[in-house]
């Protein structure tokens, strides 16, 4: 099983500031890796696939780079729905991952 | 719109069985695999589940292999998770999601349905 590890675990920052959130890989997943955002008692959307792919819908001030085992997602511009917890998942093989999860909060 | 409305949580004891239901609106549901994804109260995600567009793929993850069964009907439109056996540690939300065509990552997901399990 490919474990991702997330960090950091919380984030604290200020509306209007930039964000970088890591997911590493305990295994080479390539490009095949996505990022989602959990805004509290709501369901996770979909940010980013494929390393570095937008989702339809999703606003250019998301981010994501990296291959093989280290991933980041960038949110340049923290606007207050972003304040939320952040997931990578990668799809590289069986059986699909979530790493443990990234908290922004707001500083 | 794409609509997922996951429905059948429950309270149930421990060793009981559920059938949890995913009914599927607005995308042309035969056409995609589908997935269940489960959170823990306070807890990160887990997947949980996946079946392929025609049924004849599945896939589960270690902590349910043997004792739960994903399973869909296109004319229905429905995605099902039969679960049996269930344990306290299953005990959370699970959330039907929709896979994106070809890939397994999940581009719509229902609000989810509560299972609790507890004597």
């Amino acid at each position: 099983e490919i474990v991702l590890t997330q960090s950091p675990a919380t984030l604290s920052l200020s509306p209007g500031e930039s964000a970088t959130l890591s997911c590493r890989a305990s295994q080479n997943v390539g490009s095949k890796l996505a990022w989602y955002r959990q805004k509290p008692g709501q369901a996770p959307r979909l940010l980013i696939y494929d390393a570095s792919n937008r989702a339809t819908g999703i606003p250019a001030r998301f981010s994501g780079s990296g291959s093989g085992t280290d991933f980041t997602l960038t949110i340049s511009t923290l606007e207050p729905e972003d304040f939320a917890v952040y997931y990578c998942q990668q799809r590289s093989s069986w059986p699909l991952t979530f790493g443990g999860g990234t908290k922004v909060e707001i500083k | 719109e794409v609509q997922l409305v996951d429905s059948g949580g429950n309270l149930v004891q421990p060793g009981g069985s559920l059938r949890l239901s995913c009914a599927a609106s607005g995308f042309t549901f035969s056409d995609y695999g589908m997935t269940w994804v489960r959170q823990a109260p306070g807890k990160g995600l887990e997947w949980v589940s996946f079946v392929s567009a025609s049924g004849i793929s599945t896939f589960y993850s270690d902590s349910v292999k043997g004792r739960f069964t994903i399973s869909r009907d296109n004319s229905k439109n429905t995605l099902y998770l039969q679960m049996a056996s269930l344990r306290a540690e299953d005990t959370a939300l699970y959330y039907c999601a929709k896979n994106i065509l070809h890939m397994n990552y999940f581009d719509s997901w229902g609000r989810g349905t509560l299972v609790t399990v507890s004597s």
